[in-house]
């Protein structure tokens, strides 16, 4: 069995000023990790995955994100906010067991100017 | 290249009505995925085939229905629909999965009420 939990449901953040969304994870599997994006009323976008290569792994629009196996945590972070990153943020992960994701319940970043 | 598309983007039912969803991919994946999304909770997989004219049920299968006569298209049907089923529905597709590593690509989503 597989878990996602996103720790915090709102992130509130300045233009310009770093961004952190927090996932820890549970999995009886090696898992894969990724990370997506939803803005409001359109579908997921990918933004990062980790595949059991690097542990630091870089995305889309400046985002990057680090496995660490020993929290078993996968955060999602950003040097410096854009109001264009107000969205809903997903940590998910995938075990071996087919090609089934557990969603995390999503966190919601606003983007202050 | 449209990737995932989804009909219709909206749709309001009564109650015991009934109502079929279509998803299409032009990207030759093998599996489709359908989910749904409600807040707080992420998406939670409904039903989802490893191919043309197979499926599976995912974690939350009841009250609905699936079909995949054909590997481009995926349908999601709702027999006998009811409030509890008001959400957003996502089709999702990808290539395979011998490689962990494979991405889901979304289609925009369907937002059904039911009244």
């Amino acid at each position: 069995a597989q878990s996602v939990t996103q720790l915090d449901s709102h992130v509130s953040v300045s233009e310009g000023t770093p961004v952190l969304l927090r996932c820890n994870y549970s999995s009886s599997y090696s898992p894969s990790l990724f990370w997506y994006v939803q803005h409001p009323n359109k579908g997921l976008q990918l933004l990062l995955k980790y595949t059991s290569a690097a542990t630091l792994v870089k995305g889309i629009n400046g985002f990057e994100a680090e496995f660490k196996k020993s929290e078993t945590s996968f955060h999602l972070t950003k040097p410096s906010a854009h109001m264009s990153d107000a969205a809903e943020y997903f940590c998910v992960v995938r075990g071996n067991a087919g090609n089934m994701l557990t969603f995390g319940g999503g966190t919601r970043l606003m983007v202050k100017p | 290249n449209a990737g995932v598309t989804q009909t219709p983007k909206f749709r309001v039912l009564k109650t015991g009505q009934s109502m079929t969803l279509l998803c299409a991919q032009d990207m030759n994946h093998e599996y489709m995925y359908w989910y749904r999304q409600d807040p707080g909770m992420g998406l939670r997989l409904i039903h989802y085939s490893v191919g043309e004219g197979t499926t599976a049920k995912g974690e939350v299968p009841d009250g609905y229905n699936v079909s995949r006569l054909k590997k481009q298209n995926f349908l999601l049907g709702l027999e006998s629909a009811a409030p509890s089923q008001t959400s957003v529905y996502f089709c999702a597709s990808s290539y395979q999965t011998s490689i962990s590593s494979d991405t889901q690509y979304f289609g925009p989503g369907t937002r059904l009420t039911v009244l």
